[in-house]
């Protein structure tokens, strides 16, 4: 099946820093890419879009400026959080379904657990 | 927008029994609904999906029925294992131009009991 890779798997900053989180479709290419957020016992959030050569496009109530997105390449999608606060702690996880599929089957990647202190 | 539920919140059966997983939808337009499961600190898995031309579709123990008068869908799964135990969601988009992304239902936390 399809691999979904992101980098780091768990990140402790400072409040006020930027960390960035890279998402890379492994054997596949991926035009589309997805960010989502979870809580703790709770469930997958959309946050945006991630499109590859133009801008991501934002879940109503996601900060743009906040969560920055960019799609550089087929295989890879970077999420940073800027200036992070302790209420952006969460499980950040991504999706992409394959480019040239017929579906939208999308897989995940592993997630990657921010904690802001 | 799209909006799905899901129930039940927590399901608890013996091994060897089946587990039933129901979720309902609430655009009509959505055509697309996969199942995950995710275990503690790991990403969704997906383990079947099913397609609005499609009523129900089976893999080994794993099953998915769909009413789309109705607005909703069902996952089965028989002969349950240790191994079965984690958090199931249901998920629905609509497919056609574009990727969508999924709205999901609030999950499901499947224990199986030995």
């Amino acid at each position: 099946g399809a691999v979904v890779s992101q980098h780091p798997s768990r990140v402790i900053c400072k409040s006020g820093t930027s960390v960035k989180i890279e998402c890379r479709s492994l054997d596949f290419q991926a035009t589309t890419m997805f960010w989502y957020r979870q809580f703790p016992k709770k469930s997958l959030m959309l946050m945006a879009t991630s499109n590859e050569g133009s801008k991501a496009t934002y879940e109503q109530g996601v900060e743009k400026d906040k969560f920055l997105i960019n799609h550089a390449s087929l295989t890879l999608s970077t999420l940073t959080v800027t200036s992070a606060h302790p209420e952006d702690s969460s499980f950040y996880i991504c999706s992409a379904p394959p480019s040239g599929t017929s579906g939208h089957t999308q897989y995940f990647g592993p997630g990657t657990r921010l904690t802001v202190l | 927008g799209e909006n799905v539920e899901q129930h039940p919140s927590t399901l608890s059966v013996q091994e060897g029994d089946s587990a039933v997983i129901k979720c309902t939808y609430s655009d009509s337009a959505s055509n697309y609904f996969p199942w995950y499961k995710q275990e503690l600190g790991k990403g969704p898995q997906l383990i079947i999906d099913i397609r609005s031309n499609v009523g129900e579709k089976k893999d080994q123990r794993i099953a998915v029925t769909l009413n789309k008068t109705a607005k909703h869908f069902s996952l089965h799964i028989t002969e349950t294992q240790p191994e079965d135990s984690a958090v199931y969601f249901c998920a629905a988009s609509k497919e056609g131009g574009g990727a969508d992304g999924l709205t999901f239902g609030k999950g499901t936390h499947l224990i199986i009991q030995p």
